[in-house]
């Protein structure tokens, strides 16, 4: 029961180095999507990808960009870190797409990676 | 006005207390409403879903006022391990989180 893997947990970067978080999941999601989640400010999406082939932008899109590799992942880049995008990274995903008024799509959380940018 | 509001607490209770949380959301035509946990430094995961009639799960009542545009969470008989945060999620075109409300379970 594996459920939204990310890799990795933790990482420290220097300004304006590069990474990028990856995500995997088993439940055969059709939908995934990034979050991050900052004191004070709750979860705000970043990307999301409704179906394999689709990426779309969230609420706070700049700075990073996505890849929806296949149906079961669903990767976050940082091209050129900055303090600003220090955070706690969710990725998640759900059956369909989230955001279909009258759906009732659950979404399920990986554990999280915690990004500093120095 | 914020999309979905809560109050952040922290709401410190006795264990055995009941408490409610409320959280009011500002578009009307929203047709889902979930109510998720997280612990510390930890995911967050699905408690229940808000249904139109209201629904309960053992200690937790969750209720849905479309009039005023307001989902309620109700714990009864808390225990330690309810220490959480508590985070509301409207559907409007996205799944929108509140900041959520921070409980605290005290012996």
């Amino acid at each position: 029961n594996a459920g939204v893997t990310q890799t990795p947990k933790f990482q420290v970067l220097k300004t304006g180095q590069s990474m990028t978080l990856q995500c995997a999941q088993d439940m055969n999601h059709n939908s995934m999507y990034w979050y991050r989640q900052d004191p004070g400010m709750g979860l705000r999406l970043i990307y999301y990808s409704a179906s394999e082939g689709t990426t779309d932008k969230g609420e706070v899109p700049n700075g990073y960009n996505v890849s929806r590799l296949n149906k079961r992942e669903f990767s976050l880049r940082l091209e050129s870190a900055a303090p600003s995008q220090t955070s706690v990274y969710f990725c998640a995903s759900s059956e369909e797409w989230a955001g279909r008024l009258s759906g009732a799509n659950v979404l399920t959380f990986g554990a999280g990676s915690r990004l500093t940018v120095l | 006005r914020k999309e979905v509001e809560q109050d952040p607490g922290p709401f410190n209770v006795p264990e055995g207390a009941t408490v409610a949380f409320n959280c009011t959301y500002s578009n009307s035509a929203s047709q889902s409403f979930f109510w998720y946990r997280q612990d510390c430094r930890k995911e967050p995961k699905l408690l229940m879903s808000v249904y139109s009639s209201g629904n309960e799960d053992g200690r937790f009542t969750a209720q849905l006022n479309r009039a005023s545009q307001y989902i309620s969470l109700l714990i009864r008989d808390s225990k330690l391990s309810d220490s959480a945060t508590y985070l509301c999620v409207v559907n409007m075109y996205a799944l929108n989180f509140g900041k959520g409300t921070s409980l605290l379970v005290t012996p």
